[in-house]
């Protein structure tokens, strides 16, 4: 079975600091990779996604991501951080069983931007 | 509707109680699915559908949990006797098909306590 390691349950930055949220995974198969964010009190949304082809991922907000299959690694970052990235951020791999899929998710990290 | 729709946003319940939680799907999304969040656990999956077929019911952490879905829409969650772990924020998730939960598109969440 596929899982997911976020290093950090808590990452802090300074407005304008370079955002890393790693997330390294394991996985039998090729994978197919995710980062969500969570707001307060609001549900997941899709930051960016890596399934096949290019390993530099470009998401939403000026985040991105890079499949190293080396290193099994999928770190999200952005280069410069707005307070209203403030959130939690879940790594995710797609796990295939049966014919079907599903997404086994990290146990998030969330982030702190300071003024 | 625009998006996943779930109720109620928040629920109290009693130790031994039964509660229901409700996931209105995106129109037109054939796979759904449940997911619980627990405080420092990530994102535990618990089931899914394909149209109102829950071909994978492994995640369902006891037979207190069952789900159905019908007409290919609605979903519903049912905890029967709860207990106070299963205090969590419930998730609900629709996507346009099973093989591209890439697509997923996430409601805000039930929050259910048990006291």
């Amino acid at each position: 079975a596929q899982s997911v390691t976020q290093l950090g349950s808590h990452v802090s930055v300074s407005e304008g600091a370079l955002v890393l949220l790693r997330c390294n995974y394991s996985s039998s198969v090729p994978p197919y990779l995710f980062w969500y964010v969570q707001y307060p009190n609001q549900g997941l949304q899709l930051l960016l996604k890596y399934t096949t082809g290019a390993t530099l991922v470009k998401g939403i907000n000026g985040f991105e991501a890079e499949f190293k299959k080396s290193e099994t690694s999928f770190h999200l970052t952005k280069p410069s951080a707005h307070m209203s990235d403030a959130a939690e951020y879940f790594c995710a791999v797609s796990e295939t069983q049966g014919g079907s899929e599903k997404l086994v998710f990290g146990k998030g990290t969330k982030l702190t931007v300071n003024p | 509707g625009a998006g996943v729709s779930q109720s109620p946003s928040n629920k109290v319940t009693e130790k031994g109680k039964d509660v229901e939680l409700r996931c209105d799907p995106i129109s037109g999304h054939t796979a759904l699915y449940w997911y619980r969040q627990s405080l420092g656990q990530g994102l535990e999956f618990l089931i899914y559908f394909q149209g109102n077929s829950a071909p994978d019911k492994s995640g369902l952490p006891s037979d207190r949990f069952s789900a159905e879905r019908t007409g290919g829409s609605v979903s519903t969650l049912t905890i029967q006797r709860t207990q106070q772990e299963d205090s969590a924020v419930y998730l609900c998730a629709s996507s346009t098909s099973i093989k591209r939960h890439t697509e997923a598109f996430f409601g805000q969440g039930t929050r259910l306590t048990v006291v």
